[in-house]
């Protein structure tokens, strides 16, 4: 069975780095590729990008200069660090399988002093 | 990067109505086109893989059709609990996401 289950912290104050984790289960991730995805309250998707099965990684390019995903596959874990956080970086923020077949739950980061 | 447009944005419908939704692409997308629901607080749950391809457990109501920039997702016979917020997503290049349909069951 097929699992993706984000974690990390829910709230980041504005300038610092957030750090979020996804878990993977029932996927290997030398032969998957996973993305990040993220939604602030009440608007659309946006893609952040992707961590790709061979380890190379793609980003969005309007938030590329602030993302670094990154993964460890003996723990099988996808990692998404992301500095200089605002308070439009609030979103619910998903991991998923590249293709869009499997999501996490979602994680809830709110950027607040 | 593609543009996905959605539409329309908010759809009103009552229960049996045969509801179609659109995503049109700036470019050809090679059918790399998936649909999913979204209802408040919850992930996507994808309904329709590939333009056309129905993910295991979904009714057979829900159908998805297209070819080269232009997709629909139809539900045939909508039902009370198809109320939600609807996604394009295309996965052929660098993977966006339509604006989102939302459907109120009337």
């Amino acid at each position: 069975q097929v699992q993706l289950k984000e974690s990390g912290p829910g709230l980041v104050q504005p300038s610092q780095t957030l750090s979020l984790t996804c878990t993977v289960s029932g996927l290997s991730l030398t032969s998957n590729s996973v993305s990040w995805i993220r939604q602030p309250p009440g608007k659309g998707l946006e893609w952040m990008g992707v961590i790709w099965s061979n380890g190379g990684t793609d980003y969005n390019s309007a938030i590329k200069s602030r993302l670094s995903i990154s993964r460890d596959t003996s723990k099988s874990q996808v990692f998404l660090k992301m500095n200089s956080l605002q308070t439009e970086d609030t979103a619910m923020y998903f991991c998923a399988r590249r293709v869009g077949d499997y999501w996490g739950q979602g994680v809830m980061v709110t950027v607040s002093s | 990067d593609i543009q996905m447009t959605q539409s329309p944005s908010l759809l009103s419908a009552s229960v049996g109505d045969r509801v179609t939704i659109n995503c049109k692409a700036s470019q050809n997308i090679n059918k790399y086109l998936n649909w999913y629901q979204q209802k408040l607080g919850e992930a996507p749950k994808l309904l329709i893989y590939n333009t056309n391809n129905l993910q295991t457990g979904i009714p057979s109501r829900f159908s998805g059709s297209g070819s080269g920039t232009d997709y629909t997702l139809t539900i045939s016979s909508l039902q009370p609990e198809d109320f939600g917020t609807y996604f394009c997503f295309q996965h052929n290049s660098w993977p966006t996401f339509g604006s989102g349909t939302k459907l109120e069951i009337k």
